[in-house]
Protein backbone atom coordinates (compact mmCIF):
# COMPACT_ATOMS: atom_id res chain seq x y z
CA UNK A 1 0.00 0.00 0.00
CA UNK A 2 1.57 3.45 -1.15
CA UNK A 3 2.47 5.93 1.32
CA UNK A 4 2.06 9.61 1.47
CA UNK A 5 3.10 11.10 -1.64
CA UNK A 6 4.84 14.27 -1.80
CA UNK A 7 5.90 16.34 -4.86
CA UNK A 8 8.68 17.63 -6.08
CA UNK A 9 10.50 16.66 -2.96
CA UNK A 10 13.44 19.63 -3.73
CA UNK A 11 12.53 22.85 -5.33
CA UNK A 12 14.59 26.53 -5.33
CA UNK A 13 12.78 29.48 -5.97
CA UNK A 14 14.13 33.05 -5.68
CA UNK A 15 11.79 35.68 -3.79
CA UNK A 16 8.73 37.00 -5.12
CA UNK A 17 8.05 33.87 -6.99
CA UNK A 18 5.14 31.24 -6.03
CA UNK A 19 5.24 28.03 -5.63
CA UNK A 20 2.78 24.75 -5.66
CA UNK A 21 3.12 21.61 -3.53
CA UNK A 22 1.62 18.43 -4.31
CA UNK A 23 0.47 15.99 -1.46
CA UNK A 24 -1.37 12.45 -2.78
CA UNK A 25 -2.72 10.63 0.47
CA UNK A 26 -2.59 7.33 1.17
CA UNK A 27 -5.41 5.57 -0.70
CA UNK A 28 -9.06 5.39 1.29
CA UNK A 29 -7.72 8.51 3.79
CA UNK A 30 -10.08 11.70 3.25
CA UNK A 31 -8.40 14.30 5.92
CA UNK A 32 -5.02 15.90 4.59
CA UNK A 33 -2.90 18.29 6.36
CA UNK A 34 0.10 19.93 6.54
CA UNK A 35 2.66 21.35 8.39
CA UNK A 36 5.61 23.88 8.05
CA UNK A 37 8.99 22.63 9.60
CA UNK A 38 12.45 24.91 10.46
CA UNK A 39 14.86 24.66 12.33
CA UNK A 40 13.99 27.78 14.51
CA UNK A 41 10.17 27.39 14.57
CA UNK A 42 9.91 23.61 14.65
CA UNK A 43 7.08 22.13 13.29
CA UNK A 44 3.65 24.72 12.78
CA UNK A 45 0.51 23.93 11.59
CA UNK A 46 -0.77 24.92 8.19
CA UNK A 47 -4.17 24.11 7.44
CA UNK A 48 -6.42 21.04 7.34
CA UNK A 49 -8.81 19.59 4.68
CA UNK A 50 -12.01 16.67 5.04
CA UNK A 51 -13.68 16.18 1.65
CA UNK A 52 -12.93 19.31 0.02
CA UNK A 53 -13.13 22.01 3.13
CA UNK A 54 -10.89 23.49 4.96
CA UNK A 55 -11.71 23.24 8.76
CA UNK A 56 -8.83 24.65 9.87
CA UNK A 57 -6.15 26.83 9.04
CA UNK A 58 -2.81 27.84 11.11
CA UNK A 59 -1.72 31.17 11.95
CA UNK A 60 0.11 32.09 8.85
CA UNK A 61 -0.44 34.80 6.28
CA UNK A 62 -2.92 34.76 3.97
CA UNK A 63 -0.16 33.90 1.26
CA UNK A 64 -0.22 30.99 2.16
CA UNK A 65 -3.06 28.87 0.86
CA UNK A 66 -4.33 24.92 -0.38
CA UNK A 67 -6.86 23.14 -1.77
CA UNK A 68 -8.12 19.76 -1.81
CA UNK A 69 -9.62 17.77 -4.42
CA UNK A 70 -12.59 15.09 -4.74
CA UNK A 71 -10.18 12.24 -5.07
CA UNK A 72 -8.79 13.64 -1.46
CA UNK A 73 -5.31 14.98 -3.25
CA UNK A 74 -4.35 18.21 -2.18
CA UNK A 75 -1.76 21.28 -3.03
CA UNK A 76 -0.79 23.81 -0.99
CA UNK A 77 0.53 27.23 -2.85
CA UNK A 78 2.81 30.14 -1.34
CA UNK A 79 2.59 33.20 -2.88
CA UNK A 80 5.01 35.96 -3.34
CA UNK A 81 7.78 34.05 -1.91
CA UNK A 82 10.15 35.19 1.43
CA UNK A 83 13.23 34.24 2.46
CA UNK A 84 11.37 33.21 5.53
CA UNK A 85 9.50 30.57 3.81
CA UNK A 86 12.50 28.27 3.46
CA UNK A 87 11.04 25.19 4.97
CA UNK A 88 10.34 21.33 4.93
CA UNK A 89 6.85 20.98 3.69
CA UNK A 90 4.93 17.94 5.36
CA UNK A 91 1.35 16.41 4.33
CA UNK A 92 0.14 14.04 6.58
CA UNK A 93 -2.91 11.75 6.01
CA UNK A 94 -5.50 10.14 8.14
CA UNK A 95 -8.02 7.36 7.86
CA UNK A 96 -10.60 8.40 10.22
CA UNK A 97 -13.03 11.83 10.37
CA UNK A 98 -11.60 13.42 13.61
CA UNK A 99 -14.40 13.38 16.20
CA UNK A 100 -13.97 12.86 19.68
CA UNK A 101 -11.94 10.12 20.98
CA UNK A 102 -12.00 8.07 17.76
CA UNK A 103 -9.27 9.93 16.31
CA UNK A 104 -7.00 8.48 13.18
CA UNK A 105 -3.41 8.61 13.46
CA UNK A 106 -1.55 10.36 11.38
CA UNK A 107 1.05 9.26 8.55
CA UNK A 108 3.69 12.01 7.28
CA UNK A 109 5.20 12.00 3.57
CA UNK A 110 8.48 12.68 2.96
CA UNK A 111 8.19 16.62 2.56
CA UNK A 112 9.02 18.92 0.20
CA UNK A 113 11.58 21.20 0.90
CA UNK A 114 11.50 24.85 -0.59
CA UNK A 115 14.82 26.92 -0.31
CA UNK A 116 13.74 30.18 -1.10
CA UNK A 117 17.25 32.54 -2.78
CA UNK B 1 -2.72 27.71 24.29
CA UNK B 2 -1.11 24.16 24.27
CA UNK B 3 2.12 24.16 24.65
CA UNK B 4 4.00 21.31 24.35
CA UNK B 5 7.63 20.63 26.01
CA UNK B 6 10.02 17.67 25.65
CA UNK B 7 13.04 16.58 27.58
CA UNK B 8 16.32 16.41 27.18
CA UNK B 9 16.58 18.34 23.37
CA UNK B 10 19.68 15.76 22.86
CA UNK B 11 20.72 12.55 24.37
CA UNK B 12 23.62 10.30 23.69
CA UNK B 13 24.19 6.74 25.43
CA UNK B 14 26.07 3.56 24.21
CA UNK B 15 24.23 0.96 22.34
CA UNK B 16 22.38 -1.60 24.61
CA UNK B 17 21.31 1.27 26.78
CA UNK B 18 17.60 1.68 28.23
CA UNK B 19 16.51 4.84 28.02
CA UNK B 20 13.57 7.41 28.82
CA UNK B 21 12.90 9.93 26.37
CA UNK B 22 9.78 12.98 28.07
CA UNK B 23 7.09 15.02 27.12
CA UNK B 24 4.88 17.15 28.87
CA UNK B 25 2.00 19.42 27.96
CA UNK B 26 0.02 22.42 29.41
CA UNK B 27 -3.68 21.37 28.35
CA UNK B 28 -5.13 17.96 29.56
CA UNK B 29 -7.86 18.31 27.03
CA UNK B 30 -6.38 16.32 24.10
CA UNK B 31 -7.80 13.55 22.22
CA UNK B 32 -4.53 11.89 21.70
CA UNK B 33 -1.12 11.99 21.94
CA UNK B 34 1.26 10.54 18.61
CA UNK B 35 5.18 9.69 19.11
CA UNK B 36 7.09 9.91 16.04
CA UNK B 37 10.56 9.34 14.54
CA UNK B 38 12.34 11.75 12.26
CA UNK B 39 15.53 10.94 10.13
CA UNK B 40 17.74 13.69 9.09
CA UNK B 41 16.22 15.29 5.89
CA UNK B 42 13.04 12.86 6.36
CA UNK B 43 9.39 13.05 6.64
CA UNK B 44 8.19 11.48 9.82
CA UNK B 45 7.43 8.33 11.33
CA UNK B 46 4.46 7.34 13.69
CA UNK B 47 6.19 4.62 16.06
CA UNK B 48 3.29 5.03 19.00
CA UNK B 49 -0.86 6.45 19.33
CA UNK B 50 -1.82 6.91 22.65
CA UNK B 51 -5.84 7.81 23.12
CA UNK B 52 -6.67 10.15 26.29
CA UNK B 53 -8.23 7.16 26.92
CA UNK B 54 -5.23 4.71 27.35
CA UNK B 55 -2.25 4.72 29.56
CA UNK B 56 0.44 3.07 27.74
CA UNK B 57 1.19 1.11 24.08
CA UNK B 58 3.68 -0.44 23.19
CA UNK B 59 5.33 -1.94 19.53
CA UNK B 60 8.31 -4.24 20.12
CA UNK B 61 11.23 -2.18 22.04
CA UNK B 62 9.05 0.46 22.43
CA UNK B 63 6.70 1.39 25.36
CA UNK B 64 4.73 4.79 25.36
CA UNK B 65 2.93 6.10 28.55
CA UNK B 66 0.64 8.89 29.42
CA UNK B 67 -0.68 10.33 32.23
CA UNK B 68 -2.98 13.09 31.04
CA UNK B 69 -3.81 14.40 34.13
CA UNK B 70 -0.46 15.51 34.41
CA UNK B 71 -0.10 16.09 31.18
CA UNK B 72 2.75 13.62 30.89
CA UNK B 73 4.01 10.91 28.39
CA UNK B 74 7.00 9.12 28.20
CA UNK B 75 9.10 7.35 25.56
CA UNK B 76 10.56 3.97 26.37
CA UNK B 77 13.14 2.52 24.55
CA UNK B 78 14.99 -0.76 25.37
CA UNK B 79 18.72 -2.18 24.40
CA UNK B 80 19.28 0.93 22.36
CA UNK B 81 20.71 0.34 18.54
CA UNK B 82 22.70 2.62 16.58
CA UNK B 83 19.66 2.21 14.32
CA UNK B 84 18.10 4.25 16.64
CA UNK B 85 19.18 7.03 16.42
CA UNK B 86 17.22 10.10 15.32
CA UNK B 87 14.89 13.11 16.21
CA UNK B 88 11.62 11.99 18.33
CA UNK B 89 8.56 13.67 18.08
CA UNK B 90 5.78 14.10 20.81
CA UNK B 91 2.34 15.65 19.15
CA UNK B 92 -0.33 16.07 20.97
CA UNK B 93 -4.20 16.50 19.50
CA UNK B 94 -5.91 19.01 21.80
CA UNK B 95 -9.81 18.78 22.04
CA UNK B 96 -9.78 22.69 20.87
CA UNK B 97 -7.00 22.18 18.34
CA UNK B 98 -9.20 22.47 15.61
CA UNK B 99 -7.81 18.79 14.23
CA UNK B 100 -4.54 20.61 14.51
CA UNK B 101 -1.32 18.57 16.12
CA UNK B 102 0.84 20.24 18.69
CA UNK B 103 4.31 19.43 18.31
CA UNK B 104 7.59 19.56 20.65
CA UNK B 105 10.72 20.47 19.35
CA UNK B 106 12.19 16.82 19.49
CA UNK B 107 14.90 15.01 21.16
CA UNK B 108 17.47 14.21 19.10
CA UNK B 109 19.08 10.48 20.12
CA UNK B 110 22.64 9.66 19.50
CA UNK B 111 23.29 5.44 19.94
CA UNK B 112 26.96 4.81 19.30
CA UNK B 113 28.38 1.26 19.29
Amino acid sequence: KAGVTQTPRYLIKTRGQQVTLSCSPISGHRSVSWYQQTPGQGLQFLFEYFSETQRNKGNFPGRFSGRQFSNSRSEMNVSTLELGDSALYLCASSLIYWQGEDTGELFFGEGSRLTVL
Amino acid sequence: KQEVTQIPAALSVPEGENLVLNCSFTDSAIYNLQWFRQDPGKGLTSLLLIQSSQREQTSGRLNASLDKSSGRSTLYIAASQPGDSATYLCAVLGTNSGYALNFGKGTSLLVTP
